[in-house]
């Protein structure tokens, strides 16, 4: 089984619908992250969060929130989708450690979300 | 804010070719460099680390420098495979904040 996953792995909606995506994680990692790519872009992030408790702005948060339900899950949430936010959403997972410290981010497969 | 480039966005060798990926950043204060593959349908997958104290780290077939003074990082792929073909990203984290910044990646595609 996949340590990170995501569901729906694609999704379809309408303009002014809200939408939430889910991430899961069984890999034990305290950190969870979600980030949108786009074509010519890279992957930017959205919101990210270092416990259940702790919950950061990323570079693009405008439009989105999240919530941390617990610390194997992280969902997003589009309260009101517009077409500019279609795109590949991952969601990713690290863990925190001490003195020299590596934090290799884990990807899940991604949600493909076509906003029409 | 960092900037992170990828030259070339696609490069295609035939096989058994030796191959050498760049990736630049204007913010040399960084934490550390993470080079990921990309498949098309799936996430990411990381392939190499180096921390800001670390020149390079090798994994296999692969090696990944760190020039921080220059702000640059290669991944050299050494002998080939059709397999090897995806996109690779590299991500660079800063000495503050907790943010990763993406390169938008080199498409590579190895011909039998």
């Amino acid at each position: 089984d996949a340590d990170v996953t995501q569901t729906p792995r694609n999704r379809i909606t309408k303009t002014g619908k809200r939408i939430m995506l889910e991430c899961s994680q069984t890999k034990g990692h305290d950190r969870m992250y979600w980030y949108r790519q786009d074509p010519g872009l890279g992957l930017r992030l959205i919101y990210y969060s270092f416990d259940v408790k702790d919950i950061n702005k990323g570079e693009i948060s405008d439009g989105y929130s999240v919530s941390r339900q617990a610390q194997a899950k992280f969902s997003l949430s589009l309260e009101s989708a517009i077409p500019n936010q279609t795109a590949l959403y991952f969601c990713a997972t690290s863990k925190s450690g001490g003195t020299g410290f590596q934090e290799t981010q884990y990807f899940g497969p991604g949600t493909r979300l076509l906003v029409l | 804010k960092q900037e992170v480039t990828q030259i070339p966005a696609a490069l295609s060798v035939p096989e058994g070719e030796n191959l050498v990926l760049n990736c630049s950043f204007t913010d040399s204060a960084i934490y550390n460099l993470q080079w990921f593959r990309q498949d098309p349908g799936k996430g990411l997958t990381s392939l190499l680390l180096i921390q800001s104290s670390q020149r390079e780290q090798t994994s296999g077939r692969l090696n990944a420098s760190l020039d921080k003074s220059s702000g640059r990082s290669t991944l050299y792929i050494a002998a080939s495979q059709p397999g090897d073909s995806a996109t690779y990203l590299c991500a660079v984290r800063l000495n503050t904040g907790n943010q990763f910044y993406f390169g938008t990646g080199t498409s590579l595609t190895v011909i039998p």
